[in-house]
């Protein structure tokens, strides 16, 4: 049991087109955490959700990388007009301020 | 820019000995440190969390923290097969909520 659930597991898609993933946490977990992962690199901070507020977000998410969480629950992340630089694990965590996180299953992008 | 530094790898090591794993960090103001192994394909699992000098111990697991020489090292005793993965340093500062990710070493155990 990882703490959240992330949909789909992997996801191919042609350049250019829009894609979304979902993180849904199994029980009420407050803050909530978006990374990208690339082979060979740690993870990659995207942005931060303490309930329903948005409170961090890295230059990735000010053009085509967008997330919500509405309501404090599951969260969404879309990454418009993907290009082939976007392939990656995208991982959603869980976790208090000065405590670990702890990471989902992850969502396996490739572009065509 | 805040920095955690690991050498890449690989690391081999005997199965049966003592596997050293080392990050340092730039922030001297870091608080919180995390250990976590990573199998191919797989996502980061936490294996330890240390928040203040000395060691750390967790069955085979040591975690060792030097806040003045701002390093940290995980050690494993008695290295298995199973142990093969790439290990992760993550540093949480006192300023925001991100965690700062090393990129990890791969560690290799000779059956």
């Amino acid at each position: 049991d990882t703490g959240v659930s992330q949909d789909p597991r992997h996801k191919i898609t042609k350049r250019g087109q829009n894609v979304t993933f979902r993180c849904d946490p199994i029980s009420e977990h407050n803050r909530l955490y978006w990374y990208r992962q690339t082979l060979g690199q740690g993870p990659e901070f995207l942005t931060y959700f303490q309930n329903e507020a948005q409170l961090e977000k890295s230059r990735l998410l000010s053009d085509r990388f967008s997330a919500e969480r509405p309501k404090g629950s599951f969260s969404t992340l879309e990454i418009q007009r993907t290009e082939q630089g976007d392939s990656a694990m995208y991982l959603c965590a869980w976790g208090g301020n000065n405590q670990p996180q702890h990471f989902g299953d992850g969502t396996r992008l490739s572009i065509l | 820019q805040k920095e955690v530094e690991q050498n890449s790898g690989p690391l081999s090591v005997p199965e049966g000995a003592i596997a050293s794993l080392n990050c340092t960090y730039s922030d001297r103001g870091s608080q919180s440190f995390f250990w976590y192994r990573q199998y191919s394909g797989k996502s980061p699992e936490l294996i330890m969390s240390i928040y203040s000098n000395g060691d750390k111990e967790d069955g085979r697991f040591t975690a060792q923290l030097n806040k003045a020489s701002q390093y940290v090292s995980l050690l494993i005793r008695d290295s298995q097969p199973s142990d093969s993965a790439t290990y992760l340093c993550a540093v949480k500062g006192d300023s925001n909520y991100q965690l700062i990710w090393g990129a990890g070493t791969k560690l290799i155990i000779k059956p």
